[in-house]
C-alpha cells in the first residue's frame, strides 16, 4: 500500500550515541516533515523539506540534523542524543498546503 | 506567531453521547485547518480538513467540523459517539503564507464509555 515507511519502529539509545531515522514515501509528495510527539504538547516540527535539496529548520531542530537524500527519503539523525530526546518521532509527507499529512507509523525512541 | 488552542485535554464520554471538542487558533491571514484522530497506539490519520468554500466540512465516520472565521474557531462535532472513537483528537493550522509547517494544538484524549 502506498504511505510512508519509518524505521525503525522502537529504538533505545545511551546518552551520547548516535542514531538515524529513516523515512520513505511513494507518493510522490514533494514535501517532507519530521515532527516528534510528547505528552501533553501535541506535535512540534523538528526539521521539514519542502522540495527535493532543500530543509529548513521547525519549532524544534537542536540536537538533529537531517538529509533529504532524494524525492523518495528524508532521514533524521541525532549525532549525541540527550534524554529530552525521549519522544515519538513521527515523519510525514503531503501533496501541498491545502492537503492533510500522511504520517509514517512512529519510532518511539528512550534514551537513558 | 501562529498557536493552536485545544480547551479540553481530556474527555469522557458515553456512547451515543454527542461530541463537540473546541479549537481556537491565533492568526489574522488565510488559513487551512484540520483535524487528525490518532486512535492507541497508531499514527495520525486526517478526519477533515477545511480551505476554502462551505464553512461545515464533514469527514470519516460521521465527524464535522465548523469554521467560524470571526471566532477563529474550528470546533469538531460528532452527534453520537461510539466506543471505538475513543483517541486522541489533534487540531492544526496551516497559515497560507507561512511556509510549509503546520502547527499541531496539544490534543484532546477522548474516551468512550460502552
Amino acid at each position: 500500500n502506498a504511505g510512508v515507511t519509518q524505521t525503525p519502529k522502537f529504538q533505545v539509545l545511551k546518552t551520547g550515541q548516535s542514531m538515524t531515522l529513516q523515512c520513505a514515501q511513494d507518493m510522490n509528495h514533494n514535501s517532507m516533515y519530521w515532527y516528534r510527539q510528547d505528552p501533553g504538547m501535541g506535535l512540534r516540527l523538528i526539521y521539514y523539506s519542502a522540495s527535493e535539496g532543500t530543509t529548513d529548520k521547525g519549532e524544534v531542530p537542536n540536537g538533529y540534523n537531517v538529509s533529504r537524500l532524494n524525492k523518495r527519503e528524508f532521514s533524521l539523525r541525532l549525532e549525541s542524543a540527550a534524554p529530552s530526546q525521549t519522544s515519538v518521532y513521527f515523519c510525514a509527507s503531503r501533496r501541498g498546503d491545502t492537503y492533510g499529512y500522511t504520517f509514517g507509523s512512529g519510532t518511539r525512541l528512550t534514551v537513558v | 506567531a501562529q498557536s493552536v488552542s485545544q480547551h479540553n485535554h481530556h474527555v469522557i464520554l458515553s456512547e451515543a453521547a454527542s461530541l463537540e471538542l473546541g479549537c481556537n487558533y491565533s492568526y489574522g491571514g488565510t488559513v487551512n485547518l484540520f483535524w487528525y484522530v490518532q486512535y492507541p497506539g497508531q499514527h495520525l490519520q486526517l478526519l477533515l480538513k477545511y480551505f476554502s468554500g462551505d464553512p461545515l466540512v464533514k469527514g470519516i465516520k460521521g465527524f464535522e467540523a465548523e469554521f467560524i472565521k470571526s471566532k477563529f474557531s474550528f470546533n469538531l462535532r460528532k452527534p453520537s459517539v461510539q466506543w471505538s472513537d475513543t483517541a486522541e483528537y489533534f487540531c492544526a493550522v496551516n497559515a497560507l503564507g507561512g511556509g510549509f509547517k503546520t502547527i499541531f494544538g496539544a490534543g484532546t484524549r477522548l474516551f468512550v464509555k460502552a
